[in-house]
């Protein structure tokens, strides 16, 4: 199982957004509602952020949400603030009943 | 509140095994729909995802890692163990485990804070 391809980093200015794209296959991503996203600050656990594709858990705030089109997942930041700075990981459910993990993106808040 | 903590060696030599135990609390693995993965991340690098074992005693493995990968519970205990065999350098990082909440669903949350493993050649 082949990771999921995400870009290496993306940054933007505060207030401004960013969206981090997630592409997997028809195996994964693409047939499947089961793909979640994680942030990771340096030296940090994983935490959930959005789950299902498009939904948020308790407490995160709503300037992130999620989105998907055919095998390609998004994850966008409106509104980025200094603390959104991270890396972040989406992950997908996949035919075989395995999980696999995206090769992660930085953002970086300029 | 649940929570997950990883636990074991942070140091082992080449070719030997590794057993890591994550230990959990605020949820109970018999529960119908239960699940715990184990998932590592080498230094700098990204996340892998390795095992899980469902309420159901069902086992999923990385098909990359499939030989060498042994999950297994205590219920009673509120434990999961992994174990992975022939371990080689390239298997350093740090081990976390998690829960996911629905098998259906296929999301991780919470994480446990992790444990790093070093490998020493």
């Amino acid at each position: 199982q082949s990771a999921l391809t995400q870009p290496p980093s993306v940054s933007g200015s505060p207030g401004q957004s960013v969206t981090i794209s997630c592409t997997g296959t028809s195996s994964d991503v693409g047939i499947y509602n089961r793909v979640s996203w994680y942030q990771q600050p340096p030296g940090t656990a994983p935490k959930l952020m959005i789950y299902e594709v498009s939904n948020r858990p308790s407490g995160v705030p709503d300037r992130f949400s999620g989105s998907k089109s055919g095998n390609t997942a998004s994850l966008t930041i409106s509104g980025l603030q200094a603390e959104d700075e991270a890396d972040y990981y989406c992950s997908s459910y996949t035919s075989t009943s395995t999980f696999v993990f995206g090769t992660g993106t930085k953002v970086t808040v300029l | 509140q649940v929570t997950l903590r990883e636990s074991g060696p942070a140091l082992v030599k080449s070719t030997q095994t590794l057993t890591l135990t994550c230990t959990f609390s605020g949820f109970s693995l018999s529960t119908s729909g239960v699940c715990v993965s184990w998932i590592r991340q080498p230094p700098g690098k990204a996340l892998e995802w390795l095992a899980r074992i469902d309420w159901d005693d069902d086992k999923y493995y990385s098909t990359s890692l499939k030989t060498r990968l042994t999950i297994s519970k205590d219920t009673s205990k509120n434990q999961v163990v992994l174990t992975m065999t022939n371990l080689d350098p390239v298997d350093t990082g740090t081990y976390y485990c998690a829960r996911i909440p629905d098998y259906n669903k296929g999301w991780f949350d919470p994480w446990g804070q992790g444990t790093l493993v070093t490998v020493s050649s």
